[in-house]
């Protein structure tokens, strides 16, 4: 069975101390990774897309990595406004449709 | 307006009332879904709709009933719910349905049940 698992389930940081947020999955044939962020009383918001193996993906202070079984959220030098639930999402092949298996997601408080 | 609006923000209702969550999308997409996340769970797939048709029905309880009637709206159709049914409702929308798509979602409708 496709699964997603999202680890940890919440992290506290001080504002600029490094750290990564980890998704395992299990999925027969990966079509796709997604990295999604979500705000209080907001719906989550797209970040990256990785595809295969040894894929990276930065934006700002996030960089996001892909092995055949796992994917990390890097966070360097984390401030106040990255807080948020990070998401993780699969997609695989054979689907007929846009169907993503999510996590559960790892809440992330980043303090000044 | 941008993006994805989803209407109303929050809703509380009882068992026995029918209501319906609007959503729109001005993206200009093909595609349009219906979420629902609880608490400590994964997001769960309820319906996907491409080019106003139906094309995915994740075994979910005839008391939800899906409307799209056009490509930029969809409608969620409410009746006789219970209250585990209580959780936040999201509605996003992509290019089309194929399976690699970024999702673009809503603010969702924060759901009730009493």
């Amino acid at each position: 069975e496709d699964q997603v698992t999202q680890s940890p389930e919440a992290l506290r940081l001080q504002e600029g101390e490094s750290s990564s947020l980890n998704c395992s999955y299990t999925v027969s044939g990966l079509r796709g990774l997604f990295w999604y962020r979500q705000d209080p009383g907001k719906g989550p918001e797209f970040l990256f897309t990785l595809y295969s193996a040894g894929e990276e993906k930065e934006k700002e202070r996030l960089k996001a990595t892909l092995t055949k079984k796992e994917s990390f959220l890097h966070i360097t030098a984390p401030k106040p406004e990255d807080s948020a639930t990070y998401l993780c999402a699969v997609v695989r092949y054979g689907g007929a449709t846009n169907k993503l298996i999510f996590g559960t997601g790892t809440l992330l408080a980043v303090q000044p | 307006e941008t993006g994805v609006t989803q209407t109303p923000r929050h809703l509380v209702m009882g068992m026995t009332n029918k209501k319906s969550l609007k959503c729109e999308q001005h993206l200009g997409h093909n595609a349009m879904y219906w979420y629902k996340q609880s608490a400590k769970k994964p997001l769960e797939l309820m319906f996907v709709y491409s080019l106003e048709e139906r094309v995915e029905n994740n075994s979910v309880p005839s008391r939800f009933s899906p409307e799209c009637p056009n490509s930029s709206h969809l409608f969620l159709h409410l009746h006789t719910l219970q209250p585990e049914d209580s959780a936040l409702y999201l509605c996003a929308s992509s290019q089309d349905d194929a399976t690699n798509e970024k999702l673009f979602f809503g603010s969702g409708t924060q759901l009730s049940v009493l």
